[in-house]
């Protein structure tokens, strides 16, 4: 069945620790993003991808990196620069071709910082 | 610059009635995609249906169709026959003409009363 996965599905950090969150697509889709969602609030886009190695960043990139060596994965790292990463973490994948592409969502991360 | 408002914070139905999930867009593109997703407690997003700006007739998806007015830049959900299950989060979305980039709106809690 074709889909996104993403890995862990819990994750708990100490303050000042990287945590990398992982996003694998098999819809073989261009394009992959993470949002963050906070509790009782949408979505925000932190990193957006249309293409393998290539990556533009979102409306709230800050603390956060990505990596798109493969087209069927894009990695998230939450480095210890974000300074209030417990959240929601949702990664995204859409075709590229076409005008309306239908964004499609992983099962989701949920990240506390400890 | 593009937008989507959902004014409804949290909405109530009865099982088996109809409700409508009010959105309304920002956009001076002439060409765009607007989409609905369903998100319950679990987290992940889920697809439910998707109209375009030059689409002739509302879209219907099973219980769920999209009433687009377009001159009133609204693209409302209605789901009939209200069914436990329907009671989630409901984000309305657009992809931003000329990117492949998305936004959201704030979203609107429903809840299904037995």
């Amino acid at each position: 069945d074709g889909g996104i996965t993403q890995s862990p599905k819990y994750l708990f950090r100490k303050e000042g620790q990287n945590v990398t969150l992982s996003c694998e697509q098999n819809l073989n889709h261009d394009a992959m993003y993470w949002y963050r969602q906070d509790p009782g609030q949408g979505l925000r886009l932190i990193y957006y991808s249309q293409i393998v190695n290539d990556f533009q960043k979102g409306d709230i990139a800050e603390g956060y990196s990505v990596s798109r060596e493969k087209k069927e994965s894009f990695p998230l790292t939450v480095t210890s620069a974000q300074k209030n990463p417990t959240a929601f973490y949702l990664c995204a994948s859409s075709i590229v071709t076409g005008l309306y592409g239908t964004q499609y969502f992983g099962p989701g991360t949920r990240l506390t910082v400890l | 610059a593009q937008k989507i408002t959902q004014t409804q914070p949290g909405m109530f139905v009865q099982e088996k009635e109809a409700v409508t999930l009010d959105c309304t867009y920002d956009t001076s593109d002439q060409s765009y995609g607007l989409f609905w997703y369903k998100q319950p407690s679990s987290g992940e997003m889920i697809f439910l249906i998707y109209q375009g700006s030059y689409d002739e007739q509302n879209a219907t998806e099973g219980r769920y169709s999209l009433n687009f007015q377009k001159a009133r830049k609204s693209a409302n959900l209605v789901i009939s026959a209200s069914q436990l299950g329907d009671s989630a989060m409901y984000f309305c979305a657009m992809r931003v003409p000329g990117t492949y980039k998305y936004i959201f709106g704030t979203g609107t809690r429903l809840k299904v009363l037995a």
